[in-house]
């Protein structure tokens, strides 16, 4: 069974300096990974997407992930935060299965950036 | 703006009354969904469609229905609203089962 857990549910960080959300995941298929944003009161936006092909992903607003099949981990990284990153971020794993995929997100890391 | 829309907003309901919950999309998408998103539980599905006509039972199925009559249409039924309903509800869609998903901005549900 697939699932994924992100191990920090808060992470506070300084305006400039490196946000890491980290994301293990366990998938019996060949799974496809997603980071997600959720600003206060919206929907989830995509960040980015790993779907088989290269192991780093570049996302929007200066995000990336890299995809680790050895630690099954899929961490998102920024090198310097901004004010405006400050929302909750979901780790987010999907297994092909027949014509039905099935997607399980993790639980959120609600990231705080200070001025 | 291509996307998704929700309705209503937000809605204060009384135990025991009925209430559908309004989703539309414009990016002709085969796929739609609803979850659930509470705190400390993160999102949790309800109901999904694969294609207009066919529905089926996600992790949290019990005391919502859904219909997909159309391509564009997902509304989302509670028949007997219970306070443990009380939640954000998220309507979503993507052209397959497996694709990125693009969500509404939710339906804030408060059940007394």
């Amino acid at each position: 069974a697939q699932s994924v857990t992100q191990l920090d549910s808060h992470v506070s960080v300084s305006e400039g300096t490196p946000v890491l959300l980290r994301c293990n995941y366990s998938s019996s298929y060949s799974p496809s990974l997603f980071w997600y944003v959720q600003h206060p009161n919206k929907g989830l936006q995509l960040l980015l997407k790993y779907t088989s092909a290269a192991t780093l992903v570049k996302g929007i607003n200066g995000f990336e992930a890299e995809f680790k099949k050895s630690e099954t981990s899929f961490h998102l990284t920024k090198p310097s935060a901004h004010m405006s990153d400050a929302a909750e971020y979901f780790c987010v794993v999907s297994e092909k299965k027949g014509s039905q995929g099935n997607l399980i997100f993790g639980k959120g890391t609600k990231l705080s950036v200070k001025p | 703006i291509a996307g998704i829309t929700q309705a209503p907003t937000s809605q204060i309901l009384a135990a025991g009354r009925r209430m559908t919950l309004r989703c539309t999309q414009d990016m002709r998408h085969n796929a739609m969904y609803w979850y659930r998103q509470d705190l400390g539980l993160g999102l949790r599905l309800i109901h999904y469609s694969n294609t207009a006509g066919t529905t089926g039972k996600g992790e949290v199925p019990d005391g919502y229905s859904v219909s997909r009559a159309n391509t564009d249409d997902f509304p989302l039924t509670l028949a007997s609203a219970v306070p443990s309903q009380t939640s954000v509800y998220f309507c979503a869609s993507s052209d397959s089962g497996y694709q990125p998903q693009h969500f509404g901005d939710g339906t804030r549900l408060s059940i007394l």
